[in-house]
């Protein structure tokens, strides 16, 4: 069974700033790793995923995350937030087992970002 | 570039009603997958088709279900609806299950809300 946990619901900051989201995964097998963004009344967005290799992820937009197999996070950064990055921000893993367990998501309960100008 | 079509965007039914939400994946994709999120939750797996088979299953209720057509189009059918069933259903597809770096896409959801 996997589960993943945001660590915090609400991240607020101003513009300019940088940010950290926080995400720790808890799983008997090995996992992948993504993060998702959801803009109101809208779908999830992909905004990078970590599958193996090197452990620091770039993704769109600026972000990237760093994939900490010891302390089993997977926090995702950006040096500058902008307005437009305000949205929620949810952390998910699959199993690494083969078939279609790859897209079979287990998500975080989200971070709301809200970036003030 | 054509994304996950869902149909319809908006659903109102009443208790008890049935309902069928649809989903076009991307051409060439051949796995679907649904979720389900309740309002302020995160979404939640419920099931998954991979070349029109059942691949795997959530926490979907047994009054629902879902199948994936020749053309890879899926469609969940929901019935007895009950108030807690009000959520965005997701669709996303992805190519060949477990194929690294395959993205796996959503659609925008569909908006079911049950009076």
């Amino acid at each position: 069974a996997q589960s993943v946990t945001q660590l915090d619901s609400q991240v607020p900051v101003f513009e300019e700033a940088p940010v950290e989201l926080r995400c720790n995964y808890s799983s008997s097998v090995s996992v992948y790793l993504f993060w998702y963004v959801q803009y109101p009344n809208q779908g999830l967005q992909l905004l990078l995923k970590y599958l193996s290799g090197s452990t620091l992820v770039k993704g769109i937009n600026g972000f990237e995350a760093e994939f900490n197999k010891s302390q089993t996070s997977f926090h995702l950064r950006k040096p500058s937030v902008h307005i437009s990055d305000t949205a929620e921000y949810f952390c998910a893993s699959s199993a690494n087992a083969g078939g279609t367990s790859y897209g079979k998501l287990t998500f975080g309960q989200g971070t709301i970002l809200t970036v003030h100008p | 570039a054509a994304g996950v079509i869902q149909s319809p965007r908006h659903l109102i039914k009443e208790k008890r009603e049935t309902a069928t939400l649809k989903c076009y994946p991307i051409p060439r994709h051949d796995t679907v997958y649904w979720y389900q999120q309740g309002p302020g939750q995160d979404p939640q797996f419920l099931i998954s088709f991979y070349e029109k088979m059942q691949s795997d299953k959530g926490s979907i209720p047994d009054r629902f279900s879902a199948q994936q057509f020749s053309d890879y189009h899926s469609e969940l059918n929901m019935s007895s609806l009950e108030l807690g069933d009000s959520a965005l259903y997701f669709c996303a597809s992805s190519l060949l299950p477990g194929g690294l770096g395959n993205t796996i896409y959503f659609g925008e959801g569909s908006w079911l809300t049950v009076v």
